[in-house]
């Protein structure tokens, strides 16, 4: 079966650093994806690793740990702005050779002044 | 310009009722897809479509029916609407690279969905 865990919710400061974690148990792997979601917006999206290691990207980076099934996702000088839901999906193609996303539950980040 | 354009933005119907939900990309992909968002954000993939082929059909009713009369368009057609099936109806698209590039998904805005 495909099961992707993440908190629900967290909160944090501005001007804080915030870490969201994934773990996840999927059939198979060919990648894993980092999405953000404002209120009643669409996903956009924010990272990908494929490879163990972080990737980095201006305030944003993401982990990946393949044999751990685990990810995070790290946010520096977090901004109100940061205030959405995050999505860890992990790519897994099966059979068809095309991509399949299957997503968490998403973590909403509540960020204060 | 919207990359991944979806209407209406808002659907308001009763039980019962036969609807349907547009998308197009102008964004040259050949993949395009269509999400169930629950009212607990929860995610799911319910059709892809390659080149105007299925890809993926998971498991879903066969009350709804996706169409792609070419590859920039995916219509989703669903029958018989039932209260469960009030949720957030998400379309994206990429562009499937089958060398292991990165293949993100650009999704629409969503179509908000109340069944009465």
């Amino acid at each position: 079966g495909q099961n992707i865990d993440q908190p629900t919710e967290m909160t944090a400061t501005e001007g804080a650093i915030v870490q969201i974690n994934c773990t996840y148990q999927t059939s198979g792997f060919n990648g894993l994806f980092w999405y953000q979601q404002h209120a009643g917006e669409a996903p956009t999206f924010l990272s990908y690793n494929v490879l163990d290691g972080l990737e980095e990207k201006g305030r944003f980076s993401s982990f990946l740990s393949r044999s751990k099934g685990y990810s995070y996702l790290l946010l520096k000088e977090l901004q109100m702005k940061d205030s959405a839901s995050y999505l860890c999906a992990v790519r897994d193609d099966g059979n068809t050779g095309f991509q399949k996303l299957v997503f968490g539950t998403g973590t909403r980040l509540l960020v204060s002044p | 310009d919207t990359a991944v354009s979806q209407t209406p933005k808002y659907l308001v119907t009763q039980m019962g009722n036969d609807k349907s939900i547009k998308c197009e990309q102008n964004l040259g992909h050949d993949t395009m897809y269509w999400y169930k968002q629950d009212s607990k954000k929860f995610l799911k993939i319910m059709f892809s479509y390659n080149n105007k082929e299925l890809i993926i059909n998971e498991t879903v009713p066969n009350r709804f029916s996706p169409k792609s009369p070419d590859k920039a368009h995916l219509n989703l057609h669903i029958n018989s609407l039932e209260l469960g099936d009030s949720a957030v109806y998400f379309c994206a698209s990429s562009q499937d690279f089958n060398d292991g590039g990165l293949n993100i998904q650009y999704f629409g805005a969503g179509t908000r969905l109340s069944v009465l």
